[in-house]
């Protein structure tokens, strides 16, 4: 099996810069993806490739990756951020496609 | 625009079946990979399945594998999830989502996802 680990809760103040993390193994050599998932909302993809930012998705959203941690940025982020992010990706092998837990993310 | 609905979900016993559909409409659905991701109630995300283009390749999480049956219809621009055997821990909001693939490797990725269903298996 293969596992993406995200820290349960990042809580920051309005206009400050939000950091998720999203560690796994095989990370140096699989991108990570990210999802905003709101309260009775589908997923929305906000980051892909690492570091790209999907069209639609404000500027503020940015992505880094090092090692076998990929790092979601949000900077200055907005009371409208709040939601859980996930982390997707993938083994090595493409066997396994796993999201990780989910970070809550709480802006006040 | 990319919309996906899904539709067939409902109460289920345990041991029961459900077909899921999902029509797909403002792209080329014959020209996109497709997946079921789903979501245990206050649970995160878990891939399903997958299902090439054509429908010559169907991968699957290893919970669901000989129970779940992913297939497509691209006459209809539908996408279907068979479950059979349904136990208690699959009850989930069941999401139709496109699958694309990263530019320049053999990940697979989700870009757009429907509203989701709820499936509920329980006596």
């Amino acid at each position: 099996s293969y596992e993406l680990t995200q820290p349960p809760s990042v809580s920051v103040s309005p206009g400050q810069t939000a950091r998720i993390t999203c560690s796994g193994d095989a990370l140096p050599k699989k991108y990570a993806y990210w999802y905003q998932q709101k309260p009775g909302q589908a997923p929305v993809l906000v980051m892909y490739e690492d570091t790209i930012r999907p069209s639609g998705i404000p500027e503020r959203f940015s992505g880094s990756s090092s090692g076998t941690m990929s790092t979601l940025i949000i900077s200055g982020a907005q009371v409208e951020d709040e939601a859980d992010y996930y982390c997707y990706s993938t083994d090595r092998n493409e066997n396994y496609k796993v999201f990780g837990g989910g970070t809550k993310l709480t802006v006040l | 625009d990319v919309h996906l609905v899904e539709s067939g979900g409902g109460l289920v016993q345990p041991g029961g079946s459900l077909r899921l559909s999902c029509a797909a409409s403002g792209f080329n659905f014959n020209n996109y990979w497709m997946s079921w991701v789903r979501q245990a109630p206050g649970k995160g995300l878990e891939w399903v399945a997958n299902i090439k283009t054509d429908g010559s390749e169907t991968y699957y999480v290893d919970s669901v594998e000989g129970r779940f049956t992913i297939s497509r219809d691209n006459v209809k621009n539908s996408l279907f999830l068979q479950m059979h055997s349904l136990r208690v821990e699959d009850t989930a909001v069941y999401y139709c989502a496109r699958a694309v693939r990263c530019r320049r490797c053999p990940q697979y990725y989700f870009d757009y996802w429907g509203q989701g269903i709820l499936v509920t298996v329980s006596s």
